[in-house]
């Protein structure tokens, strides 16, 4: 059974660092690109980063370039960002998902999401 | 980047209606539209991928349709069970984008 599990959600202040984790299980890791999509609170979906099977290709939306930094360890099935000089508006849930890029791609696999706070 | 601007917003409706929703593109993505369905407190759910193909245990009420710029997402019969929110997805470009989302509401 394909699992992620997100981590690393908290509150932090304006301009502080977290760094979320998403471990995968049920499926080789290293053979799928994957990808943050993130929710503010009462709000839709917004793409946040993406990186390639093998770390060759990486992609940000531009409201976090800069700031933050997508990376994976394909020998501990594991998922990462790293936020840095967080605002109030990179408050949300944080969803890891797994890419199906055979074809036609598509996001098939979704974390249950961490939240990330960011207050005074 | 693509923009991609669903329509409606919100939209009430009964069990058993027939419901449509629609989606459009900034610029032609061919079929690289993708469908979700997410319940309050929970993950977005696949439903539709490659604008029209049915994923993988999706009830056959959902379908999917259009191309280029324009699209569509149909529910034949609604059930208890469809009242949530919808996001069509484009990944035509890497910088995958999301429409703002169809609330889906019992009338």
């Amino acid at each position: 059974e394909v699992q992620l599990v997100e981590s690393g959600g908290g509150l932090v202040k304006p301009g502080g660092s977290l760094r979320l984790s998403c471990a995968a299980s049920g499926f080789t890791f290293s053979s799928y690109s994957m990808n943050w999509v993130r929710q503010a609170p009462g709000k839709g979906l917004e793409w946040v980063s993406s990186i390639s099977s093998s770390s060759s290709y990486i992609y940000y939306a531009d409201s976090v370039k800069g700031r933050f930094t997508i990376s994976r360890d394909n020998a501990k099935n594991s998922l990462y960002l790293q936020m840095n000089s967080l605002r109030a508006e990179d408050t949300a849930v944080y969803y890891c998902a797994r890419v199906l890029t055979s074809g036609w791609p598509n996001f098939d696999y979704w974390g249950q999401g961490t939240l990330v706070t960011v207050s005074s | 980047d693509i923009q991609m601007t669903q329509s409606p917003s919100s939209l009430s409706a009964s069990v058993g209606d027939r419901v449509t929703i629609t989606c459009r593109a900034s610029q032609s993505i061919s079929s690289y539209l993708n469908w979700y369905q997410q319940k309050p407190g929970k993950a977005p759910k696949l439903l539709i991928y490659a604008a029209s193909s049915l994923q993988s245990g999706v009830p056959s009420r959902f379908s999917g349709s259009g191309s280029g710029t324009d699209f569509t997402l149909t529910i034949s019969s609604l059930q208890p069970e469809d009242f949530a929110t919808y996001y069509c997805q484009q990944s035509y470009s890497t910088l995958y984008s999301f429409g703002q989302g169809t609330k889906l509401e019992i009338k």
